[in-house]
């Protein structure tokens, strides 16, 4: 089976710009959640969605917007980008079952802003 | 803030066993202790996890002490191939999808 997929893999993009990114969750599973790691730091949650509604969300500016689909997958928006967007940006997918479950990532999209 | 302290780095030699230890004396009754890794540039990889138990897998043993305020995470045979930074997080079942990263700890596996 495929697992997380992250698209595209790396990004330039200049200041001020807008940016999606794209995830596309394992195959059965309902909830996805962004994370975005700066280098030399752990991953920082950013949101989840689970069955296309946004149940978390982390401290990040309303410049960060994300959505969910009907097949699941999910995009992530930031808009009027700033130099310290840059980062690795995650995705994990989940299937939750009221049981304690596992978050499986993706490999990730490499943002530069220039 | 993360729940969960861990020594910045540690190393040990191919083929010993690494043992890495997590404090978390502020865990919660509902709280699991989960374990990532994440290698040079990938996306993290989910290890094990537990409640109060002993849990063993085919990649790591945890170890849970019995007040539950700290944790050992055993690879039995460290590779090469486990040179990683390893998260320790705490989550309740149902915040597991939001995990709460501190900085981990660096295991570098020598020849």
């Amino acid at each position: 089976d495929a697992g997380v997929t992250q698209s595209p893999t790396h990004l330039i993009k200049t200041r001020g710009q807008q940016v999606t990114l794209r995830c596309s969750p394992i195959s059965g599973h309902k909830s996805v959640s962004w994370y975005q790691q700066v280098l030399g730091q752990g991953p920082q949650f950013i949101f989840q969605y689970y069955e296309k509604e946004e149940r978390g969300r982390g401290n990040f500016p309303d410049r960060f917007s994300a959505r969910q689909f009907p097949n699941y997958s999910s995009e992530l928006n930031v808009n009027a980008l700033l130099l310290g967007d840059s980062a690795l940006y995650l995705c994990a997918s989940s299937y939750l079952t009221g049981v304690s479950t596992e978050a499986f990532f993706g490999q990730g999209t490499r943002l530069t802003v220039v | 803030d993360a729940k969960t302290t861990q020594p910045p780095s540690m190393d040990c030699a191919e083929g010993r066993a690494a043992n890495l230890p997590c404090n978390h004396s502020t865990i919660s009754g509902n709280e699991y202790v989960y374990w990532y890794r994440q290698i040079h540039s990938q996306g993290p990889q989910y290890i094990i996890h537990g409640l109060k138990n002993n849990e063993t897998n085919e990649m790591a043993s945890l170890i849970i002490t019995e007040d539950r305020k700290s944790s050992t995470l055993i690879l039995p045979h460290a590779t090469l191939r486990d040179t990683a930074v390893y998260y320790c997080i705490v989550s309740r079942m149902d915040s597991s999808y939001k995990l709460i990263f501190g900085s981990g700890t660096r295991l570098l596996v020598r020849p």
